[in-house]
């Protein structure tokens, strides 16, 4: 089982829709989740950070954690053509800690 | 966010020569550096942990004879990639450990192996 694991997509989405994006880890001692968002040839981009469990909204992101199903999920509203990329889901133990990544899920956001 | 700034973006070099990679984090201090490597359509793989003022701690697999890691100081790590090949060729990217627990990454240095 890997550490962190993501369905690797496409996931196609219509412009104005919301995106459902999905992370499973294996190690009950992650405290803390970010996504990060990469565009073909670029480096990752961090979206959000979250630590405990409940919604974290920023805009038109709003991620999920749910430590007890070792779950968390980032949403996407009002999809845009700029969205499409890849959102990489990562988790660390501590701060300073390096994290662990899953596979990405490639997004595209059709017009 | 936090800027990590990462130079060269992009080299090209002959096998069998070395190529340095530096890595700066602009506005922060970070005792924290990371190196990543990442082949197309392939996730990020982590190369190294690089503490300042410390050896780097490498990850299973990765030669540490060949990728050579440095972190002088608390804005600046370098990796140095020795006698590379072909197969060397890849997407490098360093990120900083923000004190906030935030990781960061520089833009990427593309490396190209004749």
């Amino acid at each position: 089982q890997k550490e962190v694991e993501q369905n690797s997509g496409p996931l196609s989405v219509p412009e104005g829709a919301i995106a459902s994006l999905n992370c499973t880890y294996s190690d009950r001692g992650s405290q803390s989740f970010f996504w990060y968002r990469q565009y073909s040839g670029k480096s990752p981009e961090l979206i959000m950070s979250i630590y405990s469990n409940g919604d974290k909204e920023d805009g038109r992101f709003t991620a999920q954690l749910n430590k007890a199903s070792q779950y968390v999920s980032l949403l996407i509203r009002d999809s845009q053509p700029s969205d499409s990329a890849t959102y990489l889901c990562a988790r660390g133990r501590a701060a300073g800690n390096k994290l662990t990544f899953g596979g990405g899920t490639r997004v595209l956001v059709k017009p | 966010g936090a800027v990590v700034s990462q130079h060269p973006s992009w080299v090209i070099c002959k096998s069998g020569t070395s190529v340095k990679i530096e890595c700066r984090s602009l506005d922060f201090q970070a005792t924290t550096m990371f190196w990543y490597r990442q082949f197309p359509k392939q996730s990020l793989m982590l190369m190294a942990t690089s503490n300042e003022g410390s050896k780097a701690t490498y990850e299973q697999g990765v030669e540490k004879d060949k990728f050579l890691i440095n972190h002088a100081s608390l804005t600046l790590s370098t990796l140095t990639v020795t006698s590379a090949h072909p197969e060397d060729s890849s997407f490098y990217i360093c990120s900083a450990s923000h004190n906030t627990g935030e990781l960061f990454f520089g833009e990427g240095s593309r490396l190209t192996v004749l």
